[in-house]
């Protein structure tokens, strides 16, 4: 079966601040994606990172960063420096049956000026 | 970059009646595309995947009946709330996947309020 935890139902930090957003999933593929989308108060889903799961590699994205690590299932997002823009609930999803996406709860965060 | 546009943005409807909820792809052809739901502060789960000219697949619970979808094009697909009761109040969401690139992209996401 598959699972997308994102334990972190809310955050709010004070602008400049960075902030880690936890994802860990499950899954019995050997192959699979894992991505992250943001989701502005207007509900569409913004596109923010890819990964497959033979590509471990960290990214930076400006001040975004993704570490993504096989051992613990974990594919955590950091931001830094944050902005009240950033201000949005954020998902984490697993990609996993060719098509199938599987999206975790979803964590909001509050960035106050 | 691969758009889609979902039409309509936020709909009020009366308790009984049919709405439908339009998916498109504006610059690239899709073969498959995916319909959400999301409740308010929940995640987005998967109601069904459509594939173009052949017949949906429907998530274990989603009722076929009630959510009716058609994927008659390369770059249309719908989603038909029949009957629609309060309790389909939800926001939805598609998503197409690329034929070519197989990346996916989703829409903007429908409103729906039923009265």
């Amino acid at each position: 079966a598959q699972k997308v935890t994102q334990a972190q139902t809310e955050i709010s930090v004070v602008e400049k601040e960075d902030v880690t957003l936890d994802c860990v999933y499950e899954t019995r593929d050997t192959t699979y994606y894992l991505f992250w989308y943001k989701q502005p108060p207007s509900g569409e889903l913004v596109f923010l990172i890819r990964r497959n799961s033979f590509d471990e590699q960290n990214e930076i994205s400006g001040r975004y960063s993704w570490n993504f690590q096989k051992s613990t299932s974990s594919f955590n997002f950091t931001i830094t420096a944050s902005q009240v823009v950033d201000s949005a609930v954020y998902f984490c999803a697993l990609k996993y049956n060719f098509n199938k996406f599987y999206f975790g709860s979803g964590t909001k965060l509050n960035v106050k000026p | 970059g691969a758009v889609v546009s979902q039409h309509p943005s936020w709909v009020i409807c009366k308790s009984g009646t049919s709405v439908k909820i339009e998916c498109r792809s504006l610059d690239f052809q899709a073969t498959t595309m995916f319909w959400y739901r999301q409740f308010p502060k929940q995640s987005l789960m998967l109601m069904a995947t459509s594939n173009e000219g052949s017949k949906a697949t429907y998530e274990q619970g989603v009722e076929k009946d009630k959510f009716l979808i058609n994927h008659a094009s390369l770059t249309l697909s719908t989603l038909t709330v029949t009957s629609a009761h309060p309790e389909d109040s939800s926001f939805y969401i598609c998503s197409a996947r690329d034929r070519e690139s197989y990346g996916y992209t989703f829409g903007s996401g429908t409103r729906l309020t039923v009265v």
